[in-house]
């Protein structure tokens, strides 16, 4: 079972333009949700976060929405740059989820590409 | 800050050896986790250690995969008769307490 979907695979957006990316969970135990980005042979790095708390977290050109209701999250990226192009997956934790203390589950990643 | 460092990058094996992967986690971080990941998948949650004691397992680890952490600082994943369903990048992460986590470059697995 999929606690967290990310149902686009892939997104290709022009630079400039707005990215946005999707997430879904269906756990209600997760508070706090994460993007992580990820390069190629590289490990995911960390994007930006928010707590179930808030609905807008804003870190420069990333904004994460949150939508507890429709247990939905969103990441905006604006304006897209070529070095986003990356697999960026979204992650949540909660204090009974499971996977340690502080540990996350992960969606399956949208690669996001970014053109010229 | 030296990040979390894990070795090898790379590791190739044929199936029904034994592989040791290691992980040096960010110096102040007591809480240390290993995920592993396929292609087209997420990072799937392994084992979690806070200091030396290991807190969590999931599922996923078979009897064929052991984790220590013996003094609280690196930790070692040991996989023994590797099949080729263990192919995966093995990650690891640590972090703080209530802080999010710090990813290694993880060790691509390859079992032939």
């Amino acid at each position: 079972d999929q606690q967290v979907k990310q149902n686009s695979p892939s997104l290709s957006v022009q630079e400039g333009r707005i990215s946005i990316l999707n997430c879904d969970y269906t756990n209600s135990m997760f508070d706090y949700f994460l993007w992580y980005k990820k390069y190629p042979a590289e490990g995911p790095t960390f994007l930006i976060s928010i707590s179930s708390i808030k609905d807008k977290n804003e870190d420069g050109r990333f904004t994460v929405f949150l939508n507890k209701s429709a247990k939905h999250l969103s990441l905006h990226i604006v304006p897209s740059q070529p070095g986003d192009s990356a697999v960026y997956f979204c992650a949540a934790s909660g204090v009974y989820s499971g996977g340690g203390a502080d540990g996350l589950t992960f969606g399956k990643g949208t690669h996001l590409i970014i053109q010229p | 800050d030296t990040g979390v460092s894990q070795n090898p990058r790379h590791k190739i094996t044929k199936r029904g050896q034994n592989v040791t992967f290691r992980c040096d986690p960010i110096s102040e971080h007591n809480r240390l986790y290993w995920y592993r990941q396929t292609l087209g998948q997420g990072p799937e949650f392994l084992t979690y250690f806070q200091n030396e004691a290991q807190l969590e397992k999931s599922r996923l680890l078979s009897d064929r995969f052991s984790a220590e952490r013996p003094k609280g600082s690196f930790s070692t994943l040991e996989i023994q008769r590797t099949e080729q369903g263990d192919s995966a990048m093995y990650l690891c992460a640590s972090s703080n307490r209530g802080e999010k986590l710090f990813f290694g470059s993880g060790t691509q697995l390859s079992v032939l």
